[in-house]
């Protein structure tokens, strides 16, 4: 069975700071996807990136950036010089297969990120 | 612009009480389902469908009820609403082909239940 753990389940930071959100996912696919979404308070779910198995290369957006190891099934993410404005729920996700699938992903619970001035 | 439409945004019942919560995506998306939220647990799958006709369990379906008639709508039913159901439910969509494309799971704004 799939599996998806985020450990922090809140972080605090001071505005500037690069903050580095850990994600370790459970499969025994080959052939699996793995998810970042942003819950910000408003509530609502905003896609941030998704990474297949097949590409191991990290990846980097502004001031965004994931590392995707599968020797140590991890997908961490990592936001470089925080701002106010990054202050929300981050969840990792996975889904296991190909077609078929697509609409099941598993959800880790969630890390608070609080960025203060 | 629509995407993926849930309605209500929120919702009060009595227990025992039913209702559906309705979702619908402009996409033309074969790949619907509906997840529920809640503190501490992130979210969590109920059912969900591969295209028009087909629906399947996912983690926690009991107390609820899909149908996907057309590929456009996916409303999910709460036959006897229970307090334990009091939570926020979201509904996505994707294309599934996701060996090519941005490969979104696209979430509508979700629903907030609450079950007296």
């Amino acid at each position: 069975a799939q599996k998806v753990t985020q450990a922090q389940t809140e972080i605090s930071v001071v505005e500037k700071e690069d903050v580095t959100l850990d994600c370790v996912y459970e499969t025994r696919d080959t052939t699996y996807y793995l998810f970042w979404y942003k819950q910000p308070p408003s509530g609502e779910l905003v896609f941030l990136i998704r990474r297949n198995s097949f590409d191991e290369q990290n990846e980097i957006s502004g001031r965004y950036s994931w590392n995707f190891q599968k020797s140590t099934s991890s997908f961490n993410f990592t936001i470089t010089a925080s701002q106010v404005v990054d202050s929300a729920v981050y969840f990792c996700a996975l889904s296991e297969g190909d077609t078929g699938t697509a609409s099941k992903l598993t959800f880790g619970t969630g890390t608070r990120l609080q960025v203060t001035l | 612009n629509a995407g993926v439409t849930q309605t209500p945004k929120f919702q009060v019942l009595k227990t025992g009480q039913s209702m559906t919560l309705q979702c619908a995506q402009d996409m033309n998306h074969e790949y619907m389902s509906w997840y529920r939220q809640d503190p501490g647990m992130g979210l969590r799958l109920i059912h969900y469908s591969v295209g028009a006709g087909i629906t399947d369990q996912g983690e926690v379906p009991n107390g609820y009820n899909v149908s996907r008639s057309t590929t456009e709508d996916f409303p999910l039913r709460l036959l006897s609403a229970a307090p334990s159901q009091t939570s926020v439910y979201f509904c996505a969509s994707t294309s599934g082909r996701w060996t090519s494309g941005r490969g979104e799971l696209f979430f509508g704004e979700g629903s907030r239940l609450t079950v007296l």
